[in-house]
């Protein structure tokens, strides 16, 4: 079945400093690509998607890029805060229900 | 995106009981899903609950262990039945919104002794 690596687990950056999250994929039908941040006690909530047909997708802080050749797309943070400190997924869709990453947990240094 | 709440938010059971998650959501939603959430760990999805039918389960999960019901288009439970300490983890509900889009619920914090 389908599967998706994420790396890396674990990412402790500075405030005000920029997180880089990176994800890899196989199924070249994948065609949507959403991001969920989890904060303790709380379900995963939808900070972005992209789909196939699209490179990049910017929401203030928040970016996303897709490379569809290399099969992977990753999740950008600029200029961190300490409310971003969370679990990170990525997670895959296709012909199939959502399959998602293992996370990485970010901790961001006041 | 729609507003999706569960009951209980945390529990405490011994093994053997059996415990019924309900997950309620303000819209018609077509698509249900419920997801284990081990301790640290990634989201496992159990099932799809459909209306009106049987769910469908996925590969490592079976129905007399978690029998799910989905009555109408805002409504499921999940029921974890004859539990062990391994049962011991978050339940997610999750509905689906437009093209494959998925929101969760705030989850069950289970933990069995």
């Amino acid at each position: 079945g389908e599967n998706v690596e994420q790396h890396p687990s674990t990412l402790s950056v500075q405030e005000g400093d920029s997180a880089v999250i990176k994800c890899t994929y196989s199924d070249s039908a994948s065609n949507y690509f959403p991001w969920y941040k989890q904060e303790l006690g709380k379900g995963p909530q939808l900070i972005i998607d992209i789909r196939s047909n699209v490179g990049e997708k910017k929401d203030q802080r928040i970016a996303v890029t897709l490379n569809k050749t290399a099969k992977h797309f990753s999740l950008h943070i600029t200029e961190t805060q300490p409310e971003d400190s969370a679990v990170y997924f990525c997670a895959l869709g296709g012909n199939t229900p959502l399959v998602f990453g293992k996370g990485t947990r970010l901790s961001v240094i006041a | 995106s729609a507003v999706i709440s569960q009951k209980p938010s945390r529990d405490i059971c011994q093994r053997g009981t059996s415990l019924t998650i309900q997950c309620q959501v303000d819209s018609q939603v077509t698509m249900m899903f419920w997801y284990r959430q081990q301790p640290g760990q990634s989201l496992t999805l159990i099932a799809t609950a459909n209306q009106g039918s049987e769910a469908t389960y996925e590969s490592g999960f079976v129905i007399d262990k978690f029998p799910i019901s989905r009555p109408n288009l805002t409504f499921s439970t999940l029921t974890v039945s004859n539990m062990s300490p391994e049962d011991s983890s978050i339940y997610l509900c999750s509905v689906g919104g437009t093209q494959e889009t998925q929101y969760f619920g705030p989850g069950t914090r289970l933990l069995v002794l």
